[in-house]
């Protein structure tokens, strides 16, 4: 079964608004989840790891007032795009990473914003 | 930096062919390396984990190979199959376990 579960997994947006995914780990407590967004034929770019209980650590190039990241408990953490835009519309993927440092990936959420 | 390359961007194959994907890396210093596969509009399925100490991994048809010192990794598929149509990914975690360093993938065709 699924060890990180991410939803939605479809939503359209209107430009301007704000859109929430949420990404859970099932099987195990993950201190650490991380965040990606892939664009059409572009490798998966990491765009922030997620910690839980602390700030959020953003790659260079990733707004974090546009790129918003909750970790507030050991199972869930949250990427909220805030006044999302049509270049926004892209695969966004979480990850989780055990104790062993095996890599889990949720099933990913496509943001589509007309 | 840690760059990831994956050779070739693209592969079309007849059912039956045994086929070889490549993944290089540039700093070795990494914690594991795993190949994934990614079906269009879906997301990620881990497919083989191989840890720094490790040479191979095996899974059904598909065997996995990990050159530390070389940078490189090879995913080999036995006897393929047009269910094998996808794009796979090689990613390199780093020896913290802190980032997730992906290949831009290999689009593979399998033909019937």
């Amino acid at each position: 079964g699924a060890v990180v579960s991410q939803h939605p997994s479809w939503v359209i947006c209107k430009s301007g608004t704000s859109v929430k995914i949420e990404c859970r780990s099932l099987d195990f407590q993950a201190t650490t989840m991380f965040w990606y967004r892939q664009f059409p034929k572009q490798s998966l770019m990491l765009m922030a790891t997620s910690n839980e209980g602390s700030k959020a650590t953003y790659e260079q190039g990733v707004e974090k007032d546009k790129f918003l990241i909750n970790h507030a408990s050991l199972t869930l953490s949250t990427l909220t795009v805030t006044s999302a835009h049509p270049e926004d519309s892209s695969f966004y993927i979480c990850s989780t990473r055990n104790s062993g440092n095996t890599i889990y990936f949720g099933e990913g959420s496509w943001l589509t914003v007309v | 930096k840690q760059e990831v390359t994956q050779i070739p961007a693209a592969l079309s194959v007849p059912e039956g062919e045994n086929l070889v994907l490549n993944c290089s890396f540039t700093d070795s210093a990494i914690y594991n390396l795993q190949w994934f596969r990614q079906d269009p509009g879906k997301g990620l399925t881990s497919l083989l984990l191989i840890q720094s100490s490790q040479r191979e991994q095996t899974s059904g048809r598909l065997n996995a190979s990990l050159d530390k010192s070389s940078g490189r990794s090879t995913l080999y598929i036995a006897a393929s199959q047009p269910g094998d149509s996808a794009t796979y990914l090689c990613a390199v975690l780093n020896q913290a376990g802190t980032a997730l360093i992906f290949g831009k993938g290999t689009t593979l065709s399998v033909s019937s």
